[in-house]
């Protein structure tokens, strides 16, 4: 089974600064995928950002990235140039390859300062 | 637009009563979810489908059921609602494979 750890209930950034979300995940698969998900308040949860974990290359989304190592089972997501729309839960969730389940973490508050 | 649309966004209900919560989807997705969501907890998931009529259960199935009698449409049972099924819950779809999430507004659910 998978288990997810984000170490981080809260964070806080000021605007324009850089961010790094921590994530660290537990899978006995070889191949799956992780997600970054992100939920503004009394809003839908959207896809942030997504890598999957055959690739070494890191993903990148504009001004989202992530550092992903696959021995140390750590998926963390940095967020660069800060923006107050920015500010929300930030949900980590890795997939097995096969199968239909996501597991989510407990959520990282972010809040952006003007 | 693609769109999950979940019927009500916030509800009160009682003790012992049964509780429906709909969502339905317009993106013709195989896979639809049902997951609770509580502070310090993220998401649990209750219930998910990956075709009409058919269903698995998740990690928290207990006191729920579901229904999916259209592809479209996905819902969310209560038969007997206690005051720890208070919670928010989201319904999610998504095509096949390791696809994108896409997920509903969420309907917050107070059992008094």
């Amino acid at each position: 089974a998978q288990t997810v750890t984000q170490s981080q209930p809260e964070m806080s950034v000021q605007e324009a600064e850089t961010v790094t979300l921590s994530c660290t995940y537990d899978t006995s698969e070889s191949d799956y995928y992780l997600f970054w998900y992100k939920q503004p308040p009394s809003r839908q949860m959207i896809l942030v950002i997504r890598q999957e974990a055959y690739k070494q290359q890191n993903a990148t989304e504009n001004r989202f990235s992530v550092n992903f190592q696959k021995a140390a089972k750590s998926f963390s997501l940095k967020i660069s140039d800060s923006q107050l729309g920015d500010a929300a839960m930030y949900f980590c969730a890795p997939k097995g390859e096969y199968g239909n389940k996501l597991v989510f973490g407990a959520g990282t508050i972010l809040r952006v300062k003007s | 637009d693609v769109k999950v649309t979940q019927s009500s966004r916030y509800l009160v209900k009682r003790t012992g009563e049964k509780v429906f919560l709909e969502c339905v989807q317009d993106m013709d997705h195989e896979n639809m979810f049902w997951y609770r969501q509580d502070p310090g907890l993220g998401l649990r998931l209750i219930y998910f489908s990956y075709d009409v009529k058919m269903k698995e259960k998740g990690d928290i199935p207990e006191g729920y059921s579901v229904s999916r009698e259209k592809k479209e449409r996905f819902s969310l049972i209560l038969e007997s609602a206690s005051t720890n099924q208070t919670s928010m819950y989201l319904c999610a779809s998504r095509a096949g494979g390791a696809g994108e999430l896409f997920f509903g507004e969420g309907s917050r659910l107070t059992v008094l």
